[in-house]
């Protein structure tokens, strides 16, 4: 049940220059989107999110956008810091439910070389 | 900043046995949740519970497993009869309230069955 995807699983960027986490979904009733940050050995921390009736929002440095026809989302992180290393999770959730779970994507490893 | 907290943070049980993992909710959060993540895989939603009761379970959630609000602050899983698959880091999630609002975690309690 592949419904949230994340294609790369990892990613090395260079200190001070843009990462670009990428997430594709298939279900067409999720409306809801969030970014989670892990470590090793703890709990997801949670970083943005983004409702479906918009198409941005923006956070200090990291920005999350949505293409709603293209059930694609990413985030943005400007400037990266070698602190941002970690691993990045999409979830998403349908509304339409009476629960909120979240479907998460299986990861992408980001590696900020200073 | 309010957390979830989960206890115990680690535990090894024989396979057969009885745990009970354990979390305290982040005060006035009305939401709460149980995910699991088994090594190498993605993170995978258990069951949510609300008004002391479950909203939703997984196909994962078997008979095998239980919640329970005992005492109106810390929100058990119970596995009774504990297999070999049964490994995983198990998260505690709670939220608010309102739909379309963010669920923040628990450190998560690494269970190893033997």
């Amino acid at each position: 049940d592949q419904q949230v995807k994340q294609n790369s699983p990892s990613l090395s960027v260079q200190e001070g220059r843009i990462s670009i986490l990428n997430c594709d979904y298939t279900n067409s009733m999720f409306d809801y989107f969030l970014w989670y940050k892990k470590y090793p050995a703890e709990g997801p921390t949670f970083l943005i999110s983004i409702s479906s009736i918009k198409d941005k929002n923006e956070d200090g440095r990291f920005t999350v956008f949505l293409n709603k026809s293209a059930k694609h989302l990413s985030l943005h992180i400007v400037p990266s810091q070698p602190g941002d290393s970690a691993v990045y999770f999409c979830a998403a959730s349908a509304n339409g439910g009476a629960t909120n779970k979240l479907i998460f994507g299986t990861g992408t490893l980001l590696a900020v070389q200073p | 900043e309010p957390e979830v907290t989960q206890t115990p943070s680690h535990q090894v049980t024989q396979m057969g046995q009885e745990v009970i993992l354990r979390c305290v909710p982040i005060s006035n959060h009305l939401y709460f949740y149980w995910y699991r993540q088994i090594l190498g895989q993605k993170v995978e939603f258990l069951v949510s519970f609300y008004n002391n009761e479950i909203s939703e379970k997984s196909e994962i959630f078997d008979d095998q497993f239980s919640v329970e609000r005992p005492d109106g602050s810390n929100f058990t899983l119970k596995i009774r009869s504990t297999k070999l698959e049964d490994s995983a880091m198990y998260f505690c999630a709670t939220c608010p309230g309102t739909l379309q609002e963010t669920q923040y975690f628990g450190p998560g309690t690494r269970l190893l069955v033997l």
